[in-house]
């Protein structure tokens, strides 16, 4: 059974702090790794998607992944309120695959 | 460029009826996938197509699933005798395969199912 796990928080910073989110995924062999986002009752949201170890910035955001260590995270600069909403890591095995999800970690920003 | 788009936005049945769900992906998008989330959870794949053709199924949906993209457009997700345990969010998402961002999903705004 392939698995991506991730805290499930909830994880809660100051407006203006750095919030970190953190996945590991069991398949040695995936390609491809994924942040959404999720507001209640809404559908997920992609916000960062990242092939190669390293990091990619965009805007407040940096994914890091080392695939040695099978691990992706998410980086959000100065965490707004609406910042706060569920975070969903996802992976895929091969090329437009489908997409095995962690279970979210909720992030709640406070004023 | 529109969106994923999906209908209906929520469906209240009653146990034992069959229900039956629209997605229509973005144009030209060649793979269409359907998803699954129940509250607390990530969404959970249930099959995907690629133009007309469905390319996998999972193991955990049971034969009262089935799924269709006739025309490699637009896909309809039926339900037969529905259980209380097929409560949850149904979610379409759309990819462009063979492209270097082919891997990114775009998803619709679901359709949430209530089985009474």
């Amino acid at each position: 059974q392939k698995e991506v796990e991730q805290n499930s928080g909830p994880l809660s910073v100051p407006e203006g702090a750095i919030a970190s989110l953190n996945c590991t995924y069991s398949d040695r062999g995936s390609q491809s790794f994924f942040w959404y986002r999720q507001y209640s009752g809404k559908s997920p949201e992609l916000i960062m998607s990242i092939y190669s170890n390293g990091d990619k910035e965009d805007g407040r955001f940096t994914a890091q992944l080392n695939k040695a260590s099978q691990y992706v995270s998410l980086l959000i600069r100065d965490s707004q309120p609406s910042d706060s909403a569920t975070y969903l890591c996802a992976v895929t095995e091969y090329e437009g695959g489908k997409l095995i999800f962690g279970q979210g970690t909720e992030l709640s920003v406070k004023p | 460029d529109t969106g994923v788009s999906q209908d209906p936005r929520h469906k209240i049945t009653k146990r034992g009826q069959n229900v039956t769900f629209r997605c229509d992906p973005i144009s030209e998008h060649n793979r269409l996938y359907w998803y699954r989330q129940t509250l607390g959870q990530g969404p959970e794949f249930l099959t995907y197509f690629q133009n007309e053709a469905q390319l996998e199924k999972s193991r955990l949906l049971s034969d009262r699933f089935s799924a269709e993209r006739p025309k490699g457009s637009f896909s309809t997700l039926e339900i037969q005798r529905t259980e209380q345990g097929d409560s949850a969010m149904y979610l379409c998402a759309s990819s462009l395969a063979g492209t270097p961002l082919g891997d990114e999903q775009f998803f619709g705004p679901g359709t949430r199912l209530t089985v009474l």
